[in-house]
């Protein structure tokens, strides 16, 4: 079956930690993004990549990592600097964002980061 | 502004119609999305419309579109307790890189 997958459901960090998390993809989509989910406010964009070894900041960067060595993975590492990263995390793909044209995103079923 | 706009909560009884309105703001905009997010889950497209559509009919799900005032809605004919969930708007801009911008999310509520 084709989809995107998140690993894991639930992490918990302690203040100071960097912590990775996983995102993988076998529907062989170029662009793939990494959102934040807090209640009451939409899903803010982190980064994103277009094609692979190249990835460009969303609204809400700043206290992030991202790498995108392969097609199928674009892990995110939220390091210490990320001042309040409790929140849900989704990861999401699609085919190129070039041209303009339908462009569905296909989700993940996200992460939950908790920090002690 | 810059933000899509929706209301954050909507309660219906079984059987109702629900009815999700959202603003959006780039008038180039060439595709708008309805998403759902169950429960604890990652968001499935529902819908979508393109920009020369008024309307957009799929079984219990119209979408209406009015490009004058940037709004776009959801109805759900007959919702059921299943439809329970955030529903997000989204909107596809042709500026500034081919951005999806997501709303809030609109949290409905279905009373049996």
């Amino acid at each position: 079956d084709g989809g995107i997958t998140q690993s894991p459901k639930y992490l918990f960090r302690k203040e100071g930690q960097n912590v990775t998390l996983s995102c993988e993809q076998n529907l062989n989509h170029d662009a793939m993004y990494w959102y934040r989910q807090d209640p009451g406010q939409g899903l803010r964009l982190i980064y994103y990549s277009q094609i692979v070894n190249d990835f460009q900041k969303g609204d809400i960067a700043e206290g992030y990592s991202v790498s995108r060595e392969k097609k199928e993975s674009f892990p995110l590492t939220v390091t210490s600097a990320q001042k309040n990263p409790t929140a849900f995390y989704l990861c999401a793909s699609s085919n190129s964002l070039a041209g303009g044209g339908h462009n569905e995103q296909f989700f993940g079923p996200g992460t939950r980061l908790t920090v002690l | 502004g810059e933000d899509v706009e929706q209301s954050l909560f909507l309660s219906v009884r079984e059987g109702d119609s629900s009815v999700i309105n959202c603003t959006y703001t780039d008038s180039s905009s060439t595709y708008l999305y309805w998403y759902k997010q169950e429960p604890g889950a990652g968001l499935q497209l529902l819908t979508y419309i393109f920009s020369n559509m008024d309307m957009k009919q799929d079984q219990r799900l119209t979408v209406l579109l009015n490009k004058k005032d940037k709004h776009l809605s959801l109805r759900i004919a007959d919702t059921q307790t299943g439809d329970s969930a955030i529903y997000f708007c989204a909107e596809r801009r042709n500026t500034g890189g081919f951005k999806t911008i997501f709303g809030a999310g609109t949290r409905l509520f279905v009373k049996a």
